[in-house]
């Protein structure tokens, strides 16, 4: 297994619909995030979560609801997404007692229509 | 919160061309820096990293040097190939202290490299 999967690797959904976002790492690390990369800006931070606890909420709309249910797995529930959504959504993972580097998923291309 | 600025692209090279892409940052103290490469259709990868001042980071022939005196990071070729355009990340930690806070990304290098 790769070191970070996400699934899926593309996702089209109305706004009316609600789906959720995987991602899982292998790397034994304890920390987890969710990114999102739009066009023509940067790389946004979600959400953290350190040993399965929230630790950072960037000001991020409650149609985005972040789960972790164990160190290894992260989730990002959607519902009643705009269509200003659609983006690159990144997960990652990092050995959080310190500053090293993170490492990411290949991502979630989503279109919302 | 620390703070990372690049220079935006697109940059445009011949092959066996020296690239430098600049990159500098605001922060508390001295906390890791980041070199992260994407390539189209893919999540980011690291490309190297300096963990304390003058520690010079390399990988595939790309190096960067952690100046305090400049705080700067700028990321170095000596001879680039086709195969290397992809967008370039500058990257630092939000925050000095430890502890998981996620980084902070400059807003990316879109690198085109010409045969």
């Amino acid at each position: 297994e790769t070191g970070v999967t996400q699934t899926p690797r593309h996702l089209v959904m109305g706004m009316t619909n609600k789906k959720s976002l995987k991602c899982e790492q292998h790397l034994g690390h304890n920390a987890m995030y969710w990114y999102k990369q739009s066009a023509k800006k940067p790389l946004e931070l979600m959400f953290v979560y350190s040993l399965e606890e929230r630790v950072e909420n960037n000001s991020v709309p409650s149609r985005f609801s972040p789960e972790c249910p164990n160190s290894s797995h992260l989730f990002l529930h959607l519902h009643t997404l705009q269509p200003e959504d659609s983006a690159l959504y990144l997960c990652a993972s990092s050995q959080g007692d310190r500053q090293t580097e993170a490492f990411f998923g290949q991502g979630t291309r989503l279109t919302v229509v | 919160g620390n703070s990372v600025t690049q220079m935006e692209g697109p940059v445009t090279l011949s092959e066996e061309a020296f690239l430098t892409i600049n990159c500098t940052y605001t922060a508390t103290g001295y906390p890791s820096l980041f070199w992260y490469v994407q390539y189209p259709g893919e999540g980011l990868q690291l490309l190297l990293k300096a963990t304390k001042a003058d520690d010079k980071g390399s990988n595939k022939g790309f190096e960067a040097t952690y100046r305090k005196e400049t705080t700067s990071f700028h990321l170095e070729k000596g001879s680039v190939q086709v195969s290397d355009s992809a967008v370039y990340f500058c990257a630092l930690p939000m925050y000095s202290g430890g502890g998981a806070d996620g980084l902070t990304f400059g807003k990316g290098t879109h690198l085109i490299i010409q045969p």
